[in-house]
């Protein structure tokens, strides 16, 4: 079946202009997770949400970052008034949403974002 | 906060040569996971370690969970050009059963 798509696979922006990424989970899967990975590093956790709700968004990093779930599908991750500093690669990731241990998480290509 | 550690950072082995990739947490994990991620794509998962001194074996591939469960690695025997990626692991803290931190990757070359 088909895994996690995003788009754009990349986006080349100016300083602080505005951007959003979108993420298609695999069909089924109730929790869906945002992560940044800088070049040489760790995928580094942004948000988690569980159905519509975005059960943890501790790894936001300001407030500049924000990401919605309208209908508990498909997810928007919206950057504002983006900074050099926000370049990297946006890496989704959806799991069935069990509770406890052994949920699978499956990320999609990413969206390499480049901000001049 | 919390962190998970990876060593080595880089290794260039010839093939048919063995590779081990070692991760450590500053706090006791609930489980730990680790994944590949080939040159230009994405994490793919590997495999989930929960139990205190689990081993789990995947053909060439053999994964290790410690006693304390801060700490881990993987192993892999007589390595091919396949193999060629950057190793991940990424440990689910004790107060969470989603969030993964994950370490710094080790990158593995591999020599034809």
């Amino acid at each position: 079946g088909a895994g996690v798509s995003q788009t754009p696979s990349n986006k080349v922006t100016e300083k602080g202009k505005y951007v959003e990424l979108r993420c298609d989970p695999i069909s089924g899967h109730t929790a869906l997770y945002w992560y940044r990975q800088s070049l040489g590093q760790g995928p580094e956790f942004l948000i988690y949400f569980q159905g519509t709700g975005a059960a943890d968004d501790s790894g936001l990093p300001n407030d500049r970052f924000f990401a919605v779930r309208p209908e508990g599908s498909v997810s928007t991750l919206k950057i504002q008034r983006t900074e050099r500093g926000d370049s990297a690669v946006y890496l989704c990731a959806s799991s069935l949403g069990l509770s406890g241990r052994g949920d699978t998480q499956y990320f999609g290509p990413g969206t390499r974002l480049t901000v001049l | 906060g919390q962190q998970v550690m990876q060593i080595p950072q880089y290794q260039h082995v010839q093939e048919g040569e063995d590779f081990t990739t070692y991760c450590n947490s500053s706090t006791t994990l609930s489980n730990i996971q680790w994944y590949k991620q080939r040159p230009g794509g994405h994490p793919v998962f590997l495999i989930q370690l929960v139990k205190s001194g689990e081993v789990k074996k995947q053909k060439r591939l053999t994964f290790q969970f410690g006693e304390a469960k801060k700490n881990s690695s993987l192993h892999i025997t007589a390595t091919q050009t396949t193999d060629v990626g950057t190793y991940f692991c990424a440990g689910v803290m004790m107060d969470s059963s989603y969030k993964l931190i994950f370490g710094s990757g080790t990158r593995l070359l591999v020599r034809p």
